[in-house]
């Protein structure tokens, strides 16, 4: 297992067009994360999983976004009608409890 | 609540001097702090963690970073830049599971 996975890379899609990311975590690792960061800023947390319950949700950045993971392996982000605002680049983490967490390479989102 | 600060948007060093980059956070608990690097293109890395054992800490690529409480600050510092460190760097704050980002600190390694 060489690290965190996250696909697309890059995605351009049309202003009210859903989206759906993927994370493949390392194998091991039981809490799995999901991020924002846009540019100049630091990664902006919105939503966490331990195997596959989702313990933390509020911090998604409305309705249109949702997350999920069916089987506590890989996780999958939507956003739903999406707008410009979105454009963004879209970070996946996984980690053991109590401990580091390790980060994929992004998806990169353009909403055009 | 948490929040940490990055006190310098832009650190620009020549390679062979030292690095310094600060930090100073806020939280309600003793939390659980981080250094993260993100070169171009690449995915963040820690470079080293602090969780409330020694408060000196020391990470990789010759990074280190002290915990002080009465100051509430966790600056990030090198005895020597290299040019591969120019990079963001960003100072995180951890109380629990969900981690909060400062806005991180572009190093810029002149030759």
């Amino acid at each position: 297992d060489t690290g965190v996975s996250q696909d697309p890379r890059h995605k351009i899609t049309k202003r009210g067009q859903n989206v759906t990311f993927r994370c493949d975590p390392i194998s091991e690792h039981n809490r799995l994360y999901w991020y924002r960061q846009t540019l100049g800023q630091g990664p902006e947390f919105l939503t966490y999983f331990q195997n596959e319950a989702q313990l933390e949700k509020s911090r998604l950045l409305s309705d249109r976004f949702s997350a999920e993971r069916p089987k506590g392996s890989f996780s999958t982000l939507e956003i739903q009608r999406t707008e410009q605002g979105d454009s963004a680049m879209y970070l996946c983490a996984s980690s053991l409890p109590v401990d580091e967490q390790y980060f994929g390479p992004g998806t990169r989102l353009t909403v055009t | 609540a948490q929040s940490v600060t990055q006190l310098d948007s832009h650190v620009s060093v020549s390679e062979g001097t030292p690095v310094l980059l600060r930090c100073n956070y806020s939280s309600s608990y003793s939390p659980s702090l981080f250094w993260y690097v993100q070169h171009p293109n690449k995915g963040l890395q820690l470079l080293l963690k602090y969780t409330s054992a020694a408060t000196l800490v020391k990470g990789i690529n010759g990074f280190e970073a002290e915990f002080k409480k009465s100051e509430t600050s966790f600056h990030l510092t090198k005895p020597s830049a290299h040019m591969s460190d120019a990079a963001e760097y960003f100072c995180v704050v951890s109380l629990g599971y969900i981690p909060t980002f400062g806005r991180g600190t572009s190093l810029i390694v002149h030759p």
